[in-house]
């Protein structure tokens, strides 16, 4: 079975611009929570969502937005990019079981550089 | 508020032990969580601690007090392979709820 994959991998923009990532979760997994990763930190959270509702949001600014669709896939939006939000951007699922040991399966992440 | 501490760096050599330890200060704890992160990979989930005590993973144990605020992650017979970012994170509220992750542990194993 595939794991979470993300897409793309590097993608290199400009102060000012918008930016879309897509994440697709574990097959069967209906939660998907999205972290920010700064080169030398552990990974913050952004967002989670289950069943295509936010079920939590961390301590970012209104440009950051995300929405999960039925297929459970996911994507995060970024308005009017700062050079501060150049980080590795990493998409987790989770079945949705809400067992206390259910673990998140992180995928690869996409690079964001912000110029 | 929240705080988790890690080392920064730990270098190590094939065949030794390493204790990485993690201190945490929460407003709730709902579990303890260690993944291994290669450079430019994913993150992957190394073991998970709710209860006090040590849980053992093959060359992997990691250890819960609680009542300390206080985790190890202690590697064994060390290979190249385990040269990686060390990566603590604490759950605060119900099963589901996002975690909150330490800066990371970056361990060098050299022969």
């Amino acid at each position: 079975d595939a794991g979470v994959t993300q897409s793309p991998t590097h993608l290199i923009k400009t102060r000012g611009q918008q930016v879309t990532l897509r994440c697709s979760p574990i097959s069967g997994h209906k939660s998907v929570s999205w972290y920010q990763q700064v080169l030398g930190q552990g990974p913050q959270f952004i967002f989670q969502y289950y069943e295509k509702e936010e079920r939590g949001r961390g301590n970012f600014p209104d440009r950051f937005s995300a929405r999960q669709f039925p297929n459970y896939s996911s994507e995060l939006n970024v308005n009017a990019l700062l050079l501060g939000d150049s980080a590795l951007y990493l998409c987790a699922s989770r079945s949705g079981t809400y067992a206390t040991n259910e673990k998140l399966f992180f995928g690869s992440g996409t690079q964001l550089s912000v110029l | 508020g929240q705080n988790i501490d890690q080392p920064t760096e730990m270098t190590a050599t094939e065949g030794a032990i390493v204790q990485i330890n993690c201190t945490y200060q929460t407003s709730g704890f709902n579990g303890l969580f260690w993944y291994q992160q290669h450079a430019g990979e994913a993150p992957t989930f190394l073991s998970y601690n709710v209860l006090d005590g040590l849980e053992e993973k093959g060359r992997f144990s990691s250890f819960l007090s609680r009542s300390k605020g206080y985790s190890y992650l202690l590697l064994k017979e060390l290979q190249m392979k385990d040269s990686a970012s060390y990566l603590c994170a604490v759950r605060e509220g119900q099963a589901g709820t996002a975690l909150i992750f330490g800066k990371g542990t970056t361990l060098s194993v050299s022969s």
